[in-house]
C-alpha cells in the first residue's frame, strides 16, 4: 500500500494572505504527481501534472514545486481569495504506471 | 466538448442488492477510472479500464467489478451491497496513459439502507 500523505488536513486562511501545504509520497518508483482542486458540489479539476524533479508549475496565483528525491511537493496559494476555498488533492503515479494513489487532501477555507 | 458524464446521480439500494453505475468518458479518451469516496475518507482507487481491458484494481473485494464497452463507456457493478458501500463514486477519463491529467465526472451518490 502506497503512503501518500497531505498536511495539514485543513487550514483557515484570511483573504489576502498566502499559504502553502504539503504532499508527501514514496521517493522510489516515481512517475508523476498530480494536483487537483475539488470544490464543494463540483468535480475534482486538475491543477498540475508534475513529472521532473525540481519542476515548478504556476497557474495564476497557485504554484507547485516537486522534489522527487525526498518525496514531497508543495502547493502555494498567493493572496488567497474566497474562491480558492476547496479541497486540494495530490495523486502519486508509480513508475509501473498502473496505479494512481490519492492523498487525503488539504481542505482550505479562505475567510473574507 | 462534453465532459465526463455519470448516471444515475443518486442511487438508493438495500443491503444485498446489486448496483450498476455508468460512466461515459470524454470523446477520444480510452481510459476510464473508478474511485470511491466513503464518508470521512479520501478518494480510493477502484478500477482502471483501458481499451476494453481491466488494467488494474484497487484493494476492493471481488464483488466490485466492471467493464468497458467498445465505445469506451464503462459500468461499475457492486454486488451483495453492504452498508459501508454507501459512498460517492467518481469516474474519470484520460486520453490513454495514467500519467495524463484525469477529467472527472460529477459522481454517483450510492446509499445503501
Amino acid at each position: 500500500i502506497l503512503n501518500v500523505e497531505q498536511s495539514p488536513q485543513s487550514l483557515h486562511v484570511q483573504e489576502g494572505d498566502s499559504t502553502n501545504f504539503t504532499c508527501s509520497f514514496p521517493s522510489s518508483n516515481f512517475y508523476a504527481l498530480h494536483w487537483y482542486r475539488w470544490e464543494t458540489a463540483k468535480s475534482p479539476e486538475a491543477l498540475f501534472v508534475m513529472t521532473l524533479n525540481g519542476d515548478e508549475k504556476k497557474k495564476g496565483r497557485i504554484s507547485a514545486t516537486l522534489n522527487t528525491k525526498e518525496g514531497y511537493s508543495y502547493l502555494y496559494i498567493k493572496g488567497s481569495q474566497p474562491e480558492d476555498s476547496a479541497t486540494y488533492l495530490c495523486a502519486f503515479i508509480t513508475a509501473a504506471g498502473n496505479k494512481l494513489t490519492f492523498g487525503g487532501g488539504t481542505r482550505v477555507l479562505v475567510k473574507p | 466538448e462534453a465532459g465526463v458524464t455519470q448516471s444515475p446521480t443518486h442511487l438508493i439500494k438495500t443491503r444485498g442488492q446489486q448496483a450498476t453505475l455508468r460512466c461515459s468518458p470524454i470523446s477520444g479518451h480510452t481510459s476510464v477510472y473508478w474511485y470511491q469516496q466513503a464518508l470521512g475518507l479520501g478518494l480510493q482507487f477502484l478500477l482502471w479500464y483501458d481499451e476494453g481491458e481491466e488494467r488494474n484494481r484497487g484493494n476492493f473485494p471481488p464483488r466490485f467489478s466492471g467493464r468497458q464497452f467498445p465505445n469506451y463507456s464503462s459500468e461499475l457493478n457492486v454486488n451483495a451491497l453492504e452498508l459501508e458501500d454507501s459512498a460517492l463514486y467518481l469516474c474519470a477519463s484520460t486520453p490513454g496513459h495514467i500519467g495524463n491529467e484525469q477529467f472527472f465526472g460529477p459522481g454517483t451518490r450510492l446509499t445503501v439502507l
